[in-house]
């Protein structure tokens, strides 16, 4: 069945870096955009990312442009969130989401959405 | 980016109707049809419920509806059940002269009197 797969969460102090990975299954991965959102503990969803169905597009939240970096490898069917300079306010559960239509980016929903992984930042 | 407002909550008995609103600005929910709506149950991910502001994914009841006017959004469930308490998020595609990207509203709880 469809479905996507975080894992890379844990905890890391102020100012390190870490990367997560969003496992694709159940569909054809590189005719899709992809995007990260984050839910801080006891809030609200917020978007972070996004990527075209081949990379070579990419948009990004204001809270984290230019020290996060998504990335994908098609051709292992997964997608990545390079986190880097990571502040206590990053602390969240970060999901993976599909877009709706086939060869979208911004003019998209999110169909399918991942179980999330945790990030904890802290010292 | 500027979240969308929506109310914190609403509540509702079974079998009655509720709507919930999702009030943005001419660079987001005014501007386009790429509204969408998102239910979540404590500790799951988000449910896909409406998107581009009213079309219903295979799989999601007829009992939910969306529409807009102007710059505000709404989503209405009709016939409550108690299994649609939950939180619910609005989102928005959003495009200004020094941004572009996606905006989700701060989330409705919903409660099932």
């Amino acid at each position: 069945q469809v479905q996507l797969v975080e894992s890379g969460g844990g905890v890391v102090q102020p100012g390190r870096s870490l990367r997560l990975s969003c496992a694709a299954s159940g569909f054809t991965f590189s005719s899709y955009g992809m995007h990260w959102v984050r839910q801080a503990p006891g809030k609200g969803l917020e978007w972070v990312a996004v990527i075209s169905y081949d990379g070579s597009n990419k948009y990004y939240a204001d809270s984290v442009k230019g020290r996060f970096t998504i990335s994908r490898d098609n051709s292992k069917n997964t997608l990545y969130l390079q986190m880097n300079s990571l502040r206590a306010e990053d602390t969240a559960v970060y999901y993976c989401a599909k877009g709706v239509f086939e060869y979208q980016l911004l003019y998209d929903a999110f169909d399918i959405w991942g179980q999330g992984t945790m990030v904890t930042v802290s010292s | 980016q500027s979240a969308l407002t929506q109310p914190a909550s609403v509540s509702g008995s079974p079998g009655q109707s509720i709507t919930i609103s999702c009030t943005g600005t001419s660079s987001d929910v005014g501007g386009y049809n790429y509204v969408s709506w998102y239910q979540q149950h404590p500790g799951k991910a988000p449910k896909l419920m409406i998107y581009e502001v009213s079309n219903r994914p295979s799989g999601v009841s007829n009992r939910f509806s969306g529409s807009k006017s102007g710059n505000t959004a709404s989503l209405t469930i009709s016939g409550l059940q108690a299994e649609d308490e939950a939180d619910y998020y609005c989102s928005s595609y959003t495009s200004s002269s020094t941004l572009e990207g996606v905006v989700f509203g701060g989330g409705t709880k919903l409660t099932v009197l």
